[in-house]
């Protein structure tokens, strides 16, 4: 099993609908709680940062981690065509440690 | 937001030369770097951990010899992909966090061609 599971689709749905991606993992000890926003050749975007459990919300995303079921959520409201590309998650430990990254789901919304 | 600079942002070689990439924090000083590749449609695989002025800890798997990390300053990290072979061909990432801030931040990327 790998440690960091996400459906690498691709998820397609119409403009203006809300988008749910999300992210199952197997680490308990996974305290920072990433998604990232990649389009295609760039390098990711930094979208939500969230410590622990809990929700936060930023404009149209908000990101959940539910550390008891080791499920991490970002949606997305009000979806537009330029929200169309991988979105990452990506966890961490803590200290100095690296990010251990999801496949990424690339989305797709239809104008 | 940090900025992390990373260039080139393409590269192409033949095969048997080596390829420097570099990675720069423009705003703030970083005091970790990161390494990783990412092959078409797949995510992002960690390849090494550098601390400035200390030697960089290789991924296992992860070749030391042939991916040479240079972390010389606190702004300036680099790549060394010596004797490439086209399966080294690669999407390189570089990212980067301040002692202050929990937050990584990554360059643009670097496409790597070999052929």
């Amino acid at each position: 099993q790998k440690e960091v599971e996400q459906d690498p689709g691709p998820l397609s749905v119409p403009e203006g609908a809300i988008v749910s991606l999300n992210c199952t993992y197997s680490n308990s000890a996974f305290q920072y709680f990433m998604w990232y926003r990649q389009y295609s050749r760039k390098g990711p975007e930094l979208l939500m940062y969230t410590y622990s459990s809990g929700n936060k919300e930023d404009g149209r995303f908000t990101a959940q981690v539910d550390k008891s079921s080791k499920y991490i959520s970002l949606f997305i409201r009000d979806s537009q065509p330029s929200d169309s590309a991988t979105y990452l998650c990506a966890m961490r430990t803590g200290g100095a440690d690296g990010l251990t990254f999801g496949k990424g789901t690339h989305l797709i919304i239809q104008p | 937001g940090a900025v992390v600079s990373q260039h080139p942002s393409r590269v192409i070689c033949k095969s048997g030369t080596s390829v420097k990439i570099e990675c720069r924090s423009l705003d703030f000083q970083a005091t970790t770097m990161f390494w990783y590749r990412q092959f078409p449609k797949q995510s992002l695989m960690l390849m090494a951990t550098s601390n400035e002025g200390s030697k960089a800890t290789y991924e296992q798997g992860v070749e030391k010899d042939k991916f040479l990390i240079n972390h010389a300053s606190l702004t300036l990290s680099t790549l060394t992909v010596t004797s490439a072979h086209p399966e080294d061909s690669s999407f390189y990432i570089c990212s980067a966090r301040s002692f202050t801030n929990e937050k990584l931040f990554f360059g643009s990327g670097t496409q790597l061609s070999v052929l």
